[in-house]
């Protein structure tokens, strides 16, 4: 099973609306990823966790807020967000990067957002 | 910083004919990636190339990987309609995990 489920796939929030995006995978990785992608642009890497510590934060805004529950589930955390957030958030997963080889990363299906 | 540079960023071909994608990065990357997305969908791995001198093939589709002249290149042989999409490379840095840095991918579009 080489699947990253997420849900929503969709989502509408108004800029004072609090909601959370979820990804999940049941590979065993020990790496999970969000990224966003914004329309005719290489997706963009936002955070990165790594068994369950946030390892990497690319300077993004304090709106989008992570978390990782434990080793299958990651969580983002979106309030007062801006029409500019409208993107597809991506996650991803990979094995634990000890093991030679072991770095592709698997992508879900993606929450397309819209921030009116 | 690691930036990659893909070119071309459109490639309009006819069916049947063969076509070179390239990948140029700009400094030592540990590993590097191509992916494949279709409109409004997900990313889909193609290729992770590990070593210098890796090649790998699946049916119409070859990536290469020289890591001394930094560049990867995606080979399409006998292009048909359903290779048409965007197709992006990436390059990947190690730290406690995996970040990739992605081109700005090249939208490839097969007409009969």
């Amino acid at each position: 099973d080489t699947e990253v489920t997420q849900t929503p796939k969709h989502l509408v929030m108004g800029m004072t609306n609090k909601k959370s995006l979820k990804c999940e995978q049941h590979m065993g990785h020990r790496a999970m990823y969000w990224y966003k992608q914004k329309a005719k642009k290489p997706p963009e890497l936002m955070f990165v966790y790594s068994y369950e510590k946030l390892s990497i934060n690319e300077s993004v805004p304090s709106r989008f807020s992570p978390e990782c529950p434990n080793s299958s589930l990651l969580n983002l955390h979106l309030h007062a967000l801006q029409p500019e957030d409208s993107a597809l958030y991506l996650c991803a997963s990979s094995q634990d990067l000890r093991v030679a080889g072991a770095y592709e990363q698997y992508f879900g299906p993606g929450t397309r957002l819209t921030v009116t | 910083e690691l930036k990659v540079e893909q070119n071309p960023l459109f490639l309009s071909m006819q069916e049947g004919k063969n076509y070179t994608i390239y990948c140029n990065y700009s400094t030592t990357s540990d590993r590097l990636y191509w992916y494949r997305q279709d409109p409004g969908k997900s990313l889909e791995s193609l290729f992770v190339l590990l070593s210098n001198g890796a090649v790998k093939q699946e049916g119409r589709l070859m990536a290469s990987l020289d890591t001394k002249a930094r560049l990867s290149t995606l080979h399409i042989t006998a292009a048909v309609h359903d290779l048409s999409a965007t197709y992006f490379c990436a390059g990947g840095i190690q730290g406690g995990s995996e970040k990739l840095v992605f081109g700005k991918g090249t939208k490839l579009t097969v007409n009969p």
